[in-house]
């Protein structure tokens, strides 16, 4: 089984709904990421989370919340979805600040 | 703030054949991480190799070694003996060495290279 895993790995939504994406990790770690990655631009990171109750904007957060439900989930929503935020949207996860990340499959949104 | 760069946004190789993929940054820091990761066409990111600064060593894992030079700024990634499997995008990735401050969490990647491999 996969140690991060992404759910929906694809979703097609519309202008103005409201839409969560998941994450949920195996891998006991207390670090925990979302990234956006667009054609051309590689990853930038929009949230991040040292533990449940440690959770900060990242690069891009604008048009994103994120709730870290426990220490192995955690969720990126898109309040009110735009087609901008078309893209493909990778989890992460760490033990620690130095340890290298572990990415998700990926989830490919689509915002029509 | 850190910069990535990788000035080849396409590039092929033959198989069995030697590549070479290049990557250069820019940090006012004397300690942090260097990364190499591949994205196939599943879309999943598979870390292929790391590199800590202060390690003048340039790190190797199997087919794979990169060309670490510090004061250049540069680092690259060898691919030897390229296989078909290897075709996919590869993502070079800093992060800072740093235990506190904004930086220190975060992976700042450059914008990807493509790798074609030809039978």
């Amino acid at each position: 089984d996969a140690d991060v895993t992404q759910t929906p790995r694809n979703r097609i939504t519309k202008t103005g709904k409201r839409i969560m994406l998941e994450c949920s990790q195996t891998k006991g770690h207390d670090r925990m990421y979302w990234y956006r990655q667009d054609p051309g631009l590689g990853l930038r990171l929009i949230y991040y989370s040292f533990d449940v109750k440690d959770i900060n904007k990242g690069e891009i957060s604008d048009g994103y919340s994120v709730s870290r439900q426990a220490q192995a989930k955690f969720s990126l929503s898109l309040e009110s979805a735009i087609p901008n935020q078309t893209a493909l949207y990778f989890c992460a996860t760490s033990r620690g600040q130095l340890d290298e990340q572990y990415f998700g499959p990926g989830t490919r949104l689509t915002v029509t | 703030a850190q910069t990535v760069t990788q000035s080849q946004p396409e590039m092929s190789v033959q198989e069995a054949e030697t590549v070479t993929l290049s990557c250069t940054y820019d940090t006012s820091e004397s300690d942090y991480y260097l990364f190499w990761y591949k994205q196939p066409p599943s879309r999943q990111m598979i870390l292929v190799i790391r590199q800590e600064a202060y390690k003048q060593q340039n790190a190797t894992e199997n087919r794979f070694s990169v060309n670490f030079q510090k004061a250049a700024k540069s680092f690259s990634l060898k691919i030897s003996d390229s296989q078909l499997g290897d075709a996919a995008m590869y993502f070079c990735a800093y992060r800072s060495a740093l235990l506190v401050g904004a930086g220190s969490y975060q992976l700042t990647f450059g914008k990807g290279t493509k790798l074609s491999v030809i039978p």
